[in-house]
């Protein structure tokens, strides 16, 4: 499966702030996402990251607070905009590989913190 | 009604025993399924796909029951490194979104 890699993998940030975090895959994958896992519950989806286009968002989750970009098939940004303390969570992307399997494969998380 | 229900466990089992948990998921249309392993603080990793006629992976062995919307996953002669929590991960008729269960929370012990 693809090599994939998030930067930073922890932050603690002031409220109000915002924080990018980079997703990085070490080949071309068809399809980009942004999920989100608050402490102690499952995953969340937030949206699709969409090649040269703007991102799908999921019910709940709006640009203006979760701009996304992904320029190319390798890499992908999320930013978590004007942040308060219930931003506080893991932050992770994963990707599909092809268009013949639904599997997807998991970021190593950033874990945020937000005081 | 949660797209996708677990029982959240925790199943605390000895090294050596067979323990197995269900999910529970409502949207008929659902086309694929899977259980993914997470560990504390770690992202999930992909345990098996479960195919409609069940499958077996080593000493894991999942099963779907489409009538009844629910899949199983048994792990047979438990290892310490089995303790983890399993998330149940079911998607829609040709949709790449993937809905996740809370987890089954599994610990195992010597």
């Amino acid at each position: 499966s693809a090599v994939i890699s998030q930067k930073p993998s922890r932050d603690i940030c002031q409220r109000g702030t915002s924080l990018t975090i980079q997703c990085q895959v070490d080949s071309q994958v068809t399809m980009m996402f942004w999920y989100r896992q608050q402490p102690g519950q499952s995953l969340t989806l937030i949206a699709t990251a969409n090649q040269g286009s703007e991102a799908t968002y999921e019910s709940g989750f709006v640009i203006d607070k979760f701009p996304i970009s992904r320029p190319n098939l390798t890499f992908s940004t999320l930013t978590v905009s004007n942040m308060s303390p219930e931003d506080s969570s893991i932050y992770l992307c994963s990707v599909l590989q092809s268009g013949n399997s639904y599997e997807q494969y998991f970021g190593p998380g950033t874990r945020l913190t937000v005081t | 009604r949660k797209e996708v229900e677990q029982d959240p466990g925790p199943f605390n089992v000895p090294e050596g025993a067979t323990v197995a948990f269900n999910c529970t998921y409502s949207n008929s249309a659902s086309q694929s399924f899977f259980w993914y392993r997470q560990d504390c603080r770690k992202e999930p990793k992909l345990l098996m796909s479960v195919y409609s006629s069940g499958n077996e992976d080593g000493r894991f062995t999942a099963q779907l029951n489409r009538a009844s919307q629910y899949i199983s996953l048994l792990i047979r002669d438990s290892k310490l490194s089995d303790s983890a929590t399993y998330l149940c991960v079911v998607n829609g008729r040709n949709d790449y979104k993937l809905s996740f269960g809370a987890g089954t929370t599994v610990t195992v012990r010597a």
